[in-house]
């Protein structure tokens, strides 16, 4: 089952502009996370943000959550090359223990 | 240092030829994950647990195995690969359930021919 599902799926920007990816889900959510990775490595937790929390932030992040709409937004301001990476939200399901991810938005940020 | 370690980082076998890739985590985590990522599919979760001698199927069990005799190790075992377990392999670790970031380990890439 897809749950979290990003858009746009490719994103080319210059440095300094900014960035956002969006988020839709489609069961109940306890929390949703973003996670970033680099071209086959691990991937590296970015920020969660639970389903009582409508924003939050996290130095050039900012992530917002509409459980009305299911849907998340993660904003990066003032980009730079270093971010470019491949980015996923993932959420839980009110019951059990598994995480589903999206099949991410790939940002590249020229320099 | 915190982490999460797997091992082998890269694997070529042939279709049927038993494997295990282990992962390891130093943090004292409950939670343990194993994911596959493979191109246009994003990561899909295969099996979970939730602590020690607890396991639960992912989204894509078929085909694996797993157990978790300890806390620190969750390895993976796919007892008669095929060529479509070809993929990019990652395990995950968080203190406890779903409500804390995951730690992921650096990926096993299989190839069965």
């Amino acid at each position: 089952s897809q749950q979290g599902e990003e858009d746009p799926q490719a994103l080319s920007i210059q440095e300094g502009e900014n960035a956002t990816m969006n988020c839709s889900y489609k069961t109940s959510i306890n929390n949703l996370q973003w996670y970033r990775q680099n071209s086959g490595r691990g991937l590296v937790h970015l920020i969660l943000i639970r389903s009582n929390e409508r924003e939050k932030h996290s130095g050039r992040l900012r992530v917002t959550l509409d459980t009305s709409k299911k849907s998340s937004s993660l904003l990066i301001t003032a980009s730079r090359a270093a971010d470019t990476a491949s980015y996923f939200c993932a959420t839980d399901e009110n019951q059990g223990g598994k995480l589903i991810f999206g099949q991410g938005t790939e940002l590249s940020v020229k320099p | 240092e915190a982490q999460v370690t797997q091992n082998p980082r890269y694997l070529i076998t042939v279709t049927g030829k038993k494997l295990t890739v282990t992962c390891s985590q130093n943090m004292n985590h409950e939670y343990m994950s194993w994911y596959r990522q493979d191109p246009g599919l994003g990561l899909r979760q295969i099996y979970y647990s939730m602590n020690v001698e607890v396991t639960d199927k992912g989204d894509v069990p078929e085909g694996y195995k797993v157990s978790r005799k300890e806390k620190r190790n969750f390895p993976l075992i796919l007892e008669s690969p095929s060529p479509n377990q070809t993929s990019l392999y990652f395990c995950a670790s968080s203190l406890r359930s779903l409500g804390n970031e995951q730690f992921f380990g650096p990926g096993t890439r299989l190839t069965v021919l």
